[in-house]
């Protein structure tokens, strides 16, 4: 199974853009790169997908290079409401088993 | 709601008692996951059912735990003799199909305390 690793924790100011980097070195050819969100007392909501290059949603984009050992989660423009944990999760199993690591708990400061 | 829900949203009980949690999958979804998220923690995936099928549970800690999903939308996780260290949020969450790449929808979670 990939093992991701992420920043513990990153700090942020409102209207600024965040980026949080993955590292993902053993990802296996058919695996996805996937982000969830989490604010305290709800489930992870997804918030972007990727397999390779760049994806941009209404929420973030995606970066993953070619060799896709890493990626990177860019947030435009932070607002106080997008302080959460975030998670960088690859997919395996074959039936979207989702292995979740501890996160990245971003603050966004007024 | 369309979402996915789960019942109770708290549940307190002495250590010993038997828990049953409940969670109503988003209708139509084929795969149900159940995961333990304790304080702090990301989550931790229990098992996982393809309609009525229960294909993994290499994630249940113990045999005191069981889920079972016998028509294919809801689904249970019991707990028989719960201790201290099953204090958690219990997570369920279910997709369209059981293919690669599939978005996971979550619940809110039931936050188990054992007294």
């Amino acid at each position: 199974l990939a093992k991701t690793t992420q920043p513990i924790s990153m700090d942020s100011y409102e209207g600024q853009e965040v980026n949080i980097t993955c590292s993902h070195n053993n990802i296996a050819t058919n695996d996805y790169i996937t982000w969830y969100q989490q604010f305290p007392s709800q489930g992870p909501r997804f918030i972007i997908q990727g397999y390779k290059t760049k994806v941009t949603n209404e929420v973030a984009s995606l970066f993953i290079p070619a060799d896709r050992k890493s990626s990177t989660l860019s947030l435009p423009r932070v607002s106080l409401s997008d302080t959460a944990v975030y998670y960088c999760l690859v997919a395996s199993g074959g039936y979207n088993k989702l292995i979740f690591g501890a996160g990245t708990r971003l603050a966004v400061h007024p | 709601g369309a979402g996915v829900s789960q019942s109770p949203r708290y549940k307190v009980a002495k250590r010993g008692q038997d828990v049953a949690l409940r969670c109503d999958p988003i209708s139509g979804h084929v795969s149900l996951f159940w995961y333990q998220q304790a304080l702090g923690q990301g989550p931790e995936f229990l098992t996982y059912f393809q309609n009525e099928a229960q294909l993994d549970k290499s994630g249940l800690p113990s045999d005191r735990f069981f889920a079972e999903r016998p028509e294919g939308s809801v689904s249970t996780l019991k707990i028989q003799r719960t201790q201290q260290e099953d204090s958690a949020v219990y997570l369920c969450a279910s997709s369209s199909a059981g293919t690669l790449g599939e978005k996971l929808f979550f619940g809110s979670g039931t936050q188990l305390s054992v007294l």
